[in-house]
């Protein structure tokens, strides 16, 4: 099945500061979607994207998927110690298939 | 949003007994859901698909005799984890979507440990 490669693995940063992560795939893809995962908690559902250069916005978090639909990347603007999580992008219709992750860590 | 009920939240056992975990949707009708397993700091991976009234079907790699897939009713899918090694020991995470290409909504997961 199709692989979504995510970077970076970690990203520590200072409160205040933005971040990023991004997601790609060789292959054109379908749809993305976003979760957010708690510490010790579930996977919870943040955004679909499914049109070629679609970016969406929620609040300080910024979605955009490729041109070519082989890439995606969420973006944080002005992180919060509430925004500390991994974040997973997946793609799929029912069954996902998840990227590896990135787990944000904040210096209050 | 939809709600997924799992049970329980965390279980530890001993080295070849079996465990079971439901998955339930609340408030909705799931005729598919899925299993996830996730290891400490890493991704999830899809373990197998629960079918309402069929077999489940399993991932390559994923044992169907050691991981037992019951869904026996529209609301209801279970994960048998039989004879648990400490290897099994792992976050086990459900899921239900309402259709295709919609969100997915996740149940609390279990944390299975073995000891």
């Amino acid at each position: 099945g199709q692989q979504v490669m995510q970077i970076p693995q970690y990203q520590h940063v200072q409160e205040g500061e933005d971040f990023t992560t991004y997601c790609n795939s060789s292959t054109t893809l379908s749809n993305i979607q976003w979760y957010k995962q708690r510490p010790g908690g579930h996977p919870v559902f943040l955004i679909q994207l499914v049109k070629s250069g679609e970016v969406k916005k929620q609040k300080r978090l910024t979605f955009q998927f490729g041109e070519a639909k082989k890439n995606s990347s969420l973006h944080i603007t002005a992180t919060q110690t509430t925004d500390v999580g991994t974040y997973f992008c997946a793609q799929g219709a029912q069954k996902l298939v998840f990227g590896q992750g990135t787990r944000l860590t904040i210096n209050p | 949003g939809a709600v997924v009920s799992q049970h329980p939240s965390w279980v530890i056992c001993k080295s070849g007994t079996s465990v079971k975990i439901e998955c339930r949707s609340l408030d909705f009708q799931a005729t598919t859901m899925f299993w996830y397993r996730q290891f400490p700091k890493q991704s999830l991976m899809l373990m197998a698909t629960s079918n309402e009234g069929s077999k489940a079907t399993y991932e390559q790699g994923v044992e169907k005799d050691k991981f037992l897939i019951n869904h026996a009713s529209l609301t209801l899918s279970t994960l048998t984890v039989t004879s648990a090694h400490p290897e099994d020991s792992s976050f086990y995470i459900c899921s239900a979507p309402e259709g295709a290409y919609t969100e997915a909504f996740f149940g609390q997961g279990t944390r299975l440990t073995v000891v």
